[in-house]
């Protein structure tokens, strides 16, 4: 499987960036970078996805490195209401499997 | 769009007694369909999965099983529930289009006791 490291967590202030980071050095070539994030007794909540190219959607900015190792989810300012765990996944469409890691819990200081 | 219905939202059942979680889907054929656990303060361990009618795929060897008996059903089960079974329990959809994300119902918290 498609293991990932995340922080255990961070902090950051609200209406600041944050960028979470996390190493993925044995995702294949062909698995997609997913990103979830998940509220106390909810279900996780999809937050973006890609290959290579950095992707933007209104929920976030995700930047992949060269290497495909590693991504930053990038939160442009964050609010209070974006505080949760965020989980990376190296997806593997191929052998249907979606591993979860630890995740990282994003305090928001208001 | 995909959305997941997973039910009851809490449930609280002795140690040695069945269980029977199920989950459908809504809003997609054909997709693949997941099942995790979440022990609290934890992260998701993949427990199954299915690519289709009839085809489970277990990860971890346990007290549990699964069984998808139509395209939008998938079923969580248990003989005899254990001590160690306790946790939230959650159903997740994939369309087929490659490189679909997740789409996770809302959970179901089971207490063993």
């Amino acid at each position: 499987d498609a293991k990932t490291t995340q922080p255990n967590s961070m902090e950051s202030n609200e209406e600041e960036p944050v960028h979470l980071p996390c190493n993925h050095s044995t995702i294949s070539g062909t698995d997609y970078i997913h990103w979830y994030r998940q509220l106390p007794s909810q279900g996780p909540e999809y937050v973006i996805h890609g290959l290579t190219s950095n992707v933007n959607n209104r929920m976030a900015s995700l930047a992949i490195a060269e290497d495909r190792k590693s991504s930053t989810l990038i939160l442009h300012r964050a609010t209070l209401r974006d505080a949760a765990v965020y989980y990376c996944i190296g997806g593997s469409n191929t052998g249907n499997q979606f591993y979860f890691g630890t995740g990282t819990s994003l305090t928001v200081i208001p | 769009s995909q959305t997941i219905h997973q039910w009851p939202a809490t449930l609280v059942q002795p140690v040695g007694s069945p269980l029977s979680l199920e989950c459908t889907v809504e809003g997609t054929s054909n997709p693949n369909l997941y099942w995790y656990r979440q022990a609290a303060g934890r992260g998701l361990q993949l427990l199954f999965y299915s690519v289709g009618i009839g085809q489970i795929s277990s990860e971890v060897p346990q007290n549990l099983s699964a069984s998808r008996p139509q395209d939008r059903q998938f079923i969580l089960s248990s003989k005899k529930l254990l001590l160690s079974d306790s946790g939230f329990y959650l159903c997740a959809g994939q369309g087929i289009t490659y490189n679909s994300p997740l789409h996770f119902g809302n959970g179901t918290r089971l207490t063993v006791t």
